[in-house]
């Protein structure tokens, strides 16, 4: 079964501090996709950043950088010197193509909160 | 390019009820997936419809139950609801086409049972 794990319930930062928020992932497929998406208090999920498991390659988008590691089964996300419009419920997701039937396994979430 | 369009945004309805919550997706997305979120149980995926049929069940009662449309929007319905059934509940349109695998989610419908 496929299962997200991110054990940082609540992360407190300084604007313009760097924040990486980890994300350990099970799963037994080999094609699957890594997603971050971003709840601010609206409600809405704002996707970020997208990872298939055929490529590892690590890059940076903005402000945003995301390290994956097969190896470890962990996805971890970093903000570059955070603001505070930051400020928000980060969740991690994956999505098993073949097995999973195409659902996305969130992880419990994380709260980020950026202050002045 | 238009959003997800989830409708109504917020919902109160009384326990026994039962209720309609409307999706549409981005045009051209013939896949859309409905998730219940509550502060206790977190994101869940409740079902997923493709082309009208449903490829994917979460694990809920069957007072929950969806349906999809030709032109794609989606209906998902709650029935006799129940105090525990208040959460937020979010739609996504999903796009399955190489790189741009992804999904994309509406605003959701807050709905409170009384």
């Amino acid at each position: 079964a496929q299962k997200v794990t991110q054990a940082q319930t609540e992360i407190s930062v300084v604007e313009k501090e760097d924040v990486t928020l980890d994300c350990v992932y099970e799963t037994r497929d080999t094609t699957y996709y890594l997603f971050w998406y971003k709840q601010p208090p609206s409600g809405e999920l704002v996707f970020l950043i997208r990872r298939n498991s055929f490529d590892e390659q690590n890059e940076i988008s903005g402000r945003y950088s995301w390290n994956f590691q097969k190896s470890t089964s962990s996805f971890n996300f970093t903000i570059t010197a955070s603001q505070v419009v930051d400020s928000a419920v980060y969740f991690c997701a994956l999505s098993e193509v073949a097995g999973g039937g195409n659902k996305l396994t969130f992880g419990t979430g994380t709260q980020l909160k950026v202050e002045l | 390019k238009a959003g997800v369009t989830q409708t109504p945004r917020y919902l109160i309805k009384t326990r026994g009820q039962q209720v309609t919550l409307s999706c549409s997706p981005i045009s051209g997305h013939r896949s859309v997936s409905w998730y219940q979120q509550t502060p206790g149980q977190g994101l869940q995926f409740l079902f997923e419809y493709f082309s009208e049929t449903q490829r994917n069940k979460g694990n809920f009662p069957g007072r929950f139950s969806g349906r999809q449309f030709s032109n794609s929007r989606s209906e998902m319905n709650v029935s006799t609801l129940e105090l525990g059934d208040s959460a937020l509940y979010l739609c996504a349109s999903r796009i399955n086409v190489g790189r741009e695998y992804g999904y994309t989610f509406g605003s959701g419908t807050r709905l409170t049972v009384v």
